[in-house]
């Protein structure tokens, strides 16, 4: 069974550079998260999607930060313009319905902002 | 061995006891739980979850228990193996809120 799949798995970039995130969730779960996990901070929401449409966005940092999910298979994240602060792991998980179903994470995109 | 709570970041315990995971949840009114398990370079992977209208619940060599007394959650593995090590977090979910708190975790080690 394919899981989340995330691209890039790595991505390197000069702070102030433009950096999108890729996630595609499971088939036929309608619930979509984006995640955000550093040493600090531990795992923290950035978003959720259910259907495709943005329900809590209280944890995107800043306007630098923005979301889609334009259909049921895929979704971005974008950070424009991105700061070293921004170097994390960001992960993406969906569920089948809502947030009291588990959710099934992505294997991340490491961000290095330098 | 015995974890006494998230403070303790590390626990440690030999290949084919059982391994017992604790967690102190925050809130009264939270109403769903979910254990993951996260090895190096890869996402949190599911383990189990309850619901707050449950204390206990199975898997294969996992049990989760839950205390609403005291708010706690714990996670027991039976004949921890070595591909048990990994960093082990709960979760909860607020009744009402649209997301998972997670906690800091707690780094599980096997010893041969």
């Amino acid at each position: 069974d394919a899981g989340v799949i995330q691209s890039p798995r790595h991505e390197v970039t000069e702070m102030g550079q433009e950096v999108t995130l890729r996630c595609k969730p499971i088939s036929g779960h309608n619930s979509l998260f984006w995640y955000r996990q550093t040493m600090m901070r531990g795992l923290e929401l950035l978003i959720y999607f259910n259907n495709n449409v943005p329900i809590d966005d209280s944890g995107m940092p800043e306007d630098r930060f923005s979301a889609k999910m334009p259909n049921a298979s895929f979704s971005t994240l974008k950070i424009q313009p991105s700061e070293p602060r921004d170097s994390a792991v960001y992960f993406c998980a969906s569920s089948l319905s809502g947030v009291s179903q588990p959710q099934h994470f992505g294997d991340g995109t490491r961000l290095s902002i330098l | 061995g015995e974890s006494v709570g998230l403070h303790l970041p590390t626990l440690s315990v030999q290949e084919g006891d059982n391994s017992i995971i604790n967690c102190a949840y925050s809130n009264s009114a939270s109403d769903y739980f979910i254990w993951y398990k996260q090895e190096s370079g890869k996402g949190p992977q599911f383990i189990i979850d309850i619901r707050s209208n449950m204390d206990k619940r199975q898997g294969q060599r996992v049990t989760v228990l839950l205390n609403k007394t005291v708010k706690h959650l714990s996670l027991q593995i039976a004949a921890t193996q070595p591909g048990d090590s990994a960093v082990y977090f709960c979760a909860e979910k607020i009744q009402g809120a649209q997301k998972l708190v997670f906690g800091q975790g707690t780094r599980l080690t096997i010893n041969p």
